[in-house]
């Protein structure tokens, strides 16, 4: 069955530096990726969408990448600030809907 | 910039007892979903709805789960008994593609707690 598996669960960064979150998957061929953001008691915040045919998407100080013959999808947060501190959603499109991993707590160290 | 509406944010209710759950999507977005989370765990998928039918439902939308759009504006979560294990977040979401190509719009979820 369909896998999406986020590198680790809780991932700490210092002020300023790059945060790297990795989404790897399996069984699927997903045509895009989704990642949202999503704070605690909160639903999820689109972020970026990134297609099959892309390999790089920015928005602002967010980057994803996309290797569909690795499966798998870097997001990047450059110069991260404390603000940028929540879990961060991996999904893919299947059918009518989108599934998640279970995400990454991020957090930024001030 | 246009957002989903839950209602309740927070519901208590007795385990065995019927619950709605009520969501506005956004007015000019054609797919419906709901979702929950159990604490600490990963969002997960329930049902899709379109064109005023289910389109998708996942293995957790028994019979005791119904959905509705009874009017142009609600989108409604029925859980007919509700059991201890239903306790979550659920959150609801709309977009306007298929796939959500441009992203869902998730509202900001019903906090709901069996006793």
């Amino acid at each position: 069955s369909q896998k999406i598996e986020q590198n680790s669960e809780a991932l700490n960064i210092q002020e300023g530096k790059t945060a790297t979150l990795t989404c790897n998957y399996t069984n699927y061929s997903p045509a895009y990726l989704q990642w949202y953001r999503q704070d605690p008691g909160r639903g999820p915040v689109f972020l970026l969408l990134i297609r099959e045919n892309e390999k790089e998407k920015r928005k602002e100080r967010l980057k994803v990448t996309f290797d569909t013959t690795l499966k798998q999808s870097l997001f990047h947060i450059t110069a991260s600030q404390p603000a940028d501190s929540a879990t961060y959603l991996c999904a893919l499109a299947r059918d009518d809907k989108i599934i998640f991993g279970k995400g990454t707590r991020l957090h930024i160290l001030p | 910039e246009p957002e989903v509406t839950q209602t309740p944010s927070h519901q208590v209710t007795q385990m065995g007892q019927e619950v709605i759950l009520r969501c506005v999507p956004i007015s000019n977005h054609l797919y419906f979903y709901w979702y929950r989370q159990i604490l600490g765990q990963k969002v997960e998928f329930l049902v899709s709805f379109y064109n005023n039918e289910i389109s998708e439902k996942s293995e957790i939308f028994d019979d005791q789960f119904s959905v509705e759009r009874p009017d142009g504006s609600n989108f409604t979560l029925k859980i007919r008994s509700t059991k201890l294990e239903d306790s979550a977040m659920y959150f609801c979401a709309s977009s306007e593609a298929l796939q959500g190509v441009y992203g869902y719009t998730f509202g900001s979820g019903t906090r709901l707690t069996v006793v």
